[in-house]
């Protein structure tokens, strides 16, 4: 079945610094894999999208790593500020015309 | 350029109701995908469509139905709403149907059912 599991659930720390999210695949045969940031009450806005050749792309502070072998991604943000507080949620595209399979996404707070 | 809209962006219906929620899509966009997303979970595909043709569906009941318009907007509908369609509605747009595309969230509408 296809799945994607995010770690962890939620995570809390200070301003100003570093975070990385995990994201552990078993989707087959993979095509892309998305890192999405949802504010609360808002749809989510792409950061990142990888195929399979790619192990590493950055958007500003947020870098995503993607190792197909062992299907795992992480995300790292760097200087965390106050807006990043938001839900990180991983997604991964199949190849084929198939749904999309979200994981159910990291809480993230960033606190002064 | 406007992004993905979605209308109503909040609604209250009672159990039994029927609700029908709206999406337009980009400008240039052909594919729309239905999502729902319940307090704390990812979103859960409910239906794609691309040139007007249903191209995906999701595991959810006869309830939830949709279309796409000449235009390329969409409607979802559900018919004997219940409790547990309580959630937030998302529509995603992208240009053409391949998964390599990205896809562009609206905001979502967000109903309650009584």
């Amino acid at each position: 079945k296809n799945q994607v599991e995010q770690s962890p659930q939620s995570l809390i720390i200070l301003e100003g610094k570093n975070c990385t999210l995990q994201c552990n695949y078993t989707v087959s045969p993979f095509s892309n894999l998305r890192w999405y940031k949802q504010d609360t009450g808002r749809g989510p806005v792409s950061l990142t999208i990888m195929t399979f050749s790619e192990n590493t792309k950055s958007n500003g502070r947020y870098t995503a790593t993607l190792d197909a072998d062992t299907k795992q991604s992480s995300l790292h943000i760097t200087a965390s500020q106050l807006s990043d507080s938001a839900s990180y949620i991983c997604v991964v595209s199949a190849r084929g015309n198939t749904p999309l399979v979200f994981g159910k996404g990291t809480r993230l707070s960033v606190i002064a | 350029d406007a992004g993905v809209t979605q209308s109503p962006t909040h609604l209250i219906k009672t159990r039994g109701q029927h609700v029908t929620l709206r999406c337009s899509p980009i400008s240039g966009h052909k594919s729309v995908s239905w999502y729902q997303q319940v307090l704390g979970q990812g979103p859960q595909f409910i239906f794609q469509y691309y040139e007007k043709e249903e191209r995906g569906r999701g595991n959810f009941p006869d309830r939830f139905s949709a279309r796409q318009f000449p235009n390329y907007s969409s409607e979802l509908n559900v018919n004997a709403l219940l409790l547990g369609d309580s959630a937030l509605y998302l529509c995603a747009s992208s240009f053409r149907d391949s998964p390599n595309q990205p896809q562009h969230f609206g905001d979502g509408t967000r109903l309650s059912i009584l």
